[in-house]
């Protein structure tokens, strides 16, 4: 079945570093595949998508790639702030409409 | 443009109470409705979605239920609350195919 992996948390960094965190999906046919970030005490937000292969998302200086190849679509950020500091879920929306999300990868940034 | 509305925002219960959550959707049309649990420092757990009035499909076995009396509402109930129904639950809305899901604020249950 389809289904998403990401890496185990939680993640902790100083302020400017470098972010990244690993996603890897199984599924057949072309997903649609989703980063979601989550604050303290709130709702997920839609970050950032990508609908097909190669495709780049990006937003808030985030990026993720659709690999195919790889079946892989890691979230990163060249230099990542306190306020980046949150739970971070991929997701992924198969060809049947379902929706599939990671276990959340906490990343907390320290100043 | 579409918001989401859910209430309570929090909400403290008994044992053995019921349970009503309300979610509303505005600005779109016939939405795919989704509830999610998240227990505390977990991923999120699908418990119910719809695809339409009086549609319900259940993800999980348990005491709770959904239903959906109108298009754009989406309420989950509980006859009584057990210890391990406290959670963060979120309820979420999509439309087409294969686009992206989104979210509510959340209701914060705590049954003691």
């Amino acid at each position: 079945g389809n289904s998403v992996t990401q890496m185990e948390g939680p993640v902790t960094l100083s302020e400017e570093a470098f972010l990244t965190i690993n996603c890897t999906y199984t599924a057949t046919g072309y997903p649609s595949l989703f980063w979601y970030v989550q604050y303290p005490g709130e709702g997920l937000q839609l970050l950032l998508k990508a609908t097909k292969a190669d495709d780049k998302g990006s937003n808030k200086g985030f990026e993720a790639t659709y690999r195919k190849e790889t079946t892989s679509f890691h979230l990163e950020k060249g230099s990542v702030q306190v306020s980046d500091s949150a739970v971070y879920f991929c997701a992924l929306s198969d060809t049947e409409d379902q929706f599939y999300f990671g276990t959340g990868t906490s990343l907390t940034v320290i100043p | 443009s579409q918001t989401i509305h859910q209430w309570p925002a929090t909400l403290v219960q008994p044992v053995g109470s019921p349970l009503s959550l309300e979610c509303t959707v505005e600005g779109t049309s016939n939405p795919n409705l989704y509830w999610y649990r998240q227990a505390a420092g977990r991923g999120l757990q699908l418990l119910f979605y719809s695809v339409g009035i009086g549609q319900i499909s259940s993800e999980v076995p348990q005491n709770l239920s959904a239903s959906r009396p109108q298009d754009r509402q989406f309420i989950l109930s509980s006859k009584k609350l057990l210890l391990s129904d406290s959670g963060f639950y979120l309820c979420a809305w999509s439309v087409g195919w294969r686009n992206e899901q989104f979210f509510g604020p959340g209701t914060r249950l705590t049954v003691l």
